[in-house]
């Protein structure tokens, strides 16, 4: 099974700053099988990239993922203030089918 | 408009059955696979199960913690799927989401979720 890693556990910072998120996975992550999500307190989860790098519906372009192999980012270029809140990075292997999340990076306001 | 709505979560014993629910709209249900996830309280998030579209063969797939206890199914003439939970643990206590699968380029992600229903094994 591989396990997710992700750092920092929280980031701190100020609205108009650049966050940036690490994902580690134990093993490789085939084909882009990456995806990140969103989630703020008391909500659903939302999806923001998937394969990797490609922006779901309705993401604003200020959010971009990139990496492969066993490294992954997401990045968020300029905080907005809707932007605090945790996200999640999640791989799927696909024989036997399996999904798993890291534990998740909190962004908050500094 | 795409929306999936959990319903039948509630206080269970442990040992005991419940069902929960999770109603789609919006959406052709049968070309979709469905999931489940949760969520206990202050935690991650957990993948539960999910089972495929009917093309690829409605079938399900469960996580190891609750392979044996958990069973998913789905009633494409009413668009719902169903988490049919026996068994319960306390430490199944979470709030439920589901969550529609989209298949893209051989991988799953999940583009619409429900706001949950929350799961409380207590005795």
């Amino acid at each position: 099974e591989i396990v997710l890693t992700q750092s920092p556990g929280t980031l701190s910072l100020s609205p108009g700053e650049r966050a940036t998120l690490s994902c580690r996975a134990s093993q490789s992550v085939s084909s882009g099988h990456l995806a990140w999500y969103q989630q703020k307190p008391g909500q659903a989860p939302r999806l923001l990239i998937y394969a990797a790098s490609t922006r779901a519906t309705d993401i604003p372009d200020r959010f971009s993922g990139s990496g492969s192999g066993t490294d992954f980012t997401l990045t968020i270029s300029r905080l907005e203030p809707e932007d605090f809140a945790v996200y999640y990075c999640q791989q799927y292997t696909a024989s036997p089918p399996l999904f798993t999340f890291g534990p998740g990076t909190k962004v908050d306001i500094k | 408009e795409v929306q999936v709505v959990e319903s039948g979560g509630d206080l269970v014993q442990p040992g005991r059955s419940l069902r929960l629910s999770c109603t789609a709209s919006g959406f052709t249900f049968d070309d979709y696979a469905m999931s489940w996830f949760r969520q206990a309280p202050g935690k991650g998030l957990e993948w539960v199960g999910f089972i495929r579209s009917k093309p690829y063969g409605g079938t399900p797939e469960y996580t190891a913690s609750v392979r044996g206890r958990f069973t998913i199914s789905t009633d494409g003439s009413k668009s719902i799927a169903y988490l049919q939970m026996n068994s319960l643990k306390t430490e199944d206590t979470a709030v439920y989401y589901c969550a529609r699968a989209h298949l893209w380029n051989l991988q799953y992600y999940f583009d619409y979720w429900g706001q949950g229903t929350l799961v409380t094994v207590s005795s």
